[in-house]
């Protein structure tokens, strides 16, 4: 069983749609938890960090459950600019281990 | 803020030959440095950490090997290139708790 796994999608909304990712991991000791989004041929950038008490920046929202061991990222009111591909991360303090992402396309 | 620099950008070489790709961090001192491999269409892969100079965990026997010559500068490196290490090679820095910052990537092609 892989260490963070993700549905790879695509999923394919329209604008303005609600979309949620959910992402599951195996090593209950993981202590820190991210989304990063990765346009592209680019590098991975830094969306938000998880925490249990949730964490919202504007339309995006992110959950960590760690009873059932997954975390999620709720993205409101999608736009054009969102569709990328997701990445969420799990770790402890010297290394985080990634999923293999979730691709959003959002079209008009 | 912290920057990491990565170079070349893209990289084309035939199968057998050497590699060498430099990271560089600006902005912090004794960060936590990572070499990351993403095959196309797939996950991010660790192939390397590093905690401070010269220390080097290695996360996936494979035909690559990594050093910390000084405290900002993180280096990976193979002898003999195979087909199978292509692919978009990413460095990475700051520990977990803060999240990674990536540098732009190398993308590698061996022919």
């Amino acid at each position: 069983r892989k260490e963070v796994e993700q549905d790879p999608g695509p999923f394919n909304v329209p604008e303005g749609a609600t979309v949620a990712f959910n992402c599951t991991y195996s090593n209950s000791a993981s202590q820190s938890f991210f989304w990063y989004r990765q346009d592209c041929r680019k590098e991975p950038k830094l969306l938000m960090s998880v925490y249990s008490s949730g964490n919202e920046d504007g339309r995006f929202t992110a959950q960590l459950n760690r009873a059932s061991q997954y975390i999620s990222l709720l993205i409101r009111d999608s736009k054009l600019s969102d569709s990328a591909t997701y990445l969420c991360a799990g770790g402890g303090y010297n290394k985080l281990i990634f999923g293999a992402g979730t691709r959003l396309a959002v079209h008009p | 803020s912290q920057t990491i620099h990565q170079w070349p950008a893209t990289l084309v070489q035939p199968v057998g030959s050497p590699l060498s790709l430099e990271c560089t961090v600006e902005g912090t001192s004794n960060p936590n440095l990572y070499w990351y491999r993403q095959a196309a269409g797939r996950g991010l892969q660790l192939l390397f950490y590093s905690v401070g100079i010269g220390q080097i965990s290695s996360e996936v026997p494979q035909n690559l090997s990594a050093s910390r010559p000084q405290d900002r500068q993180f280096i990976l490196s193979s002898k003999k290139l195979l087909l199978s290490d292509s692919g978009f090679y990413l460095c990475a820095g700051i520990g977990a708790v803060y999240g990674y910052t990536f540098g732009s990537g190398t993308r590698l092609t061996v022919v």
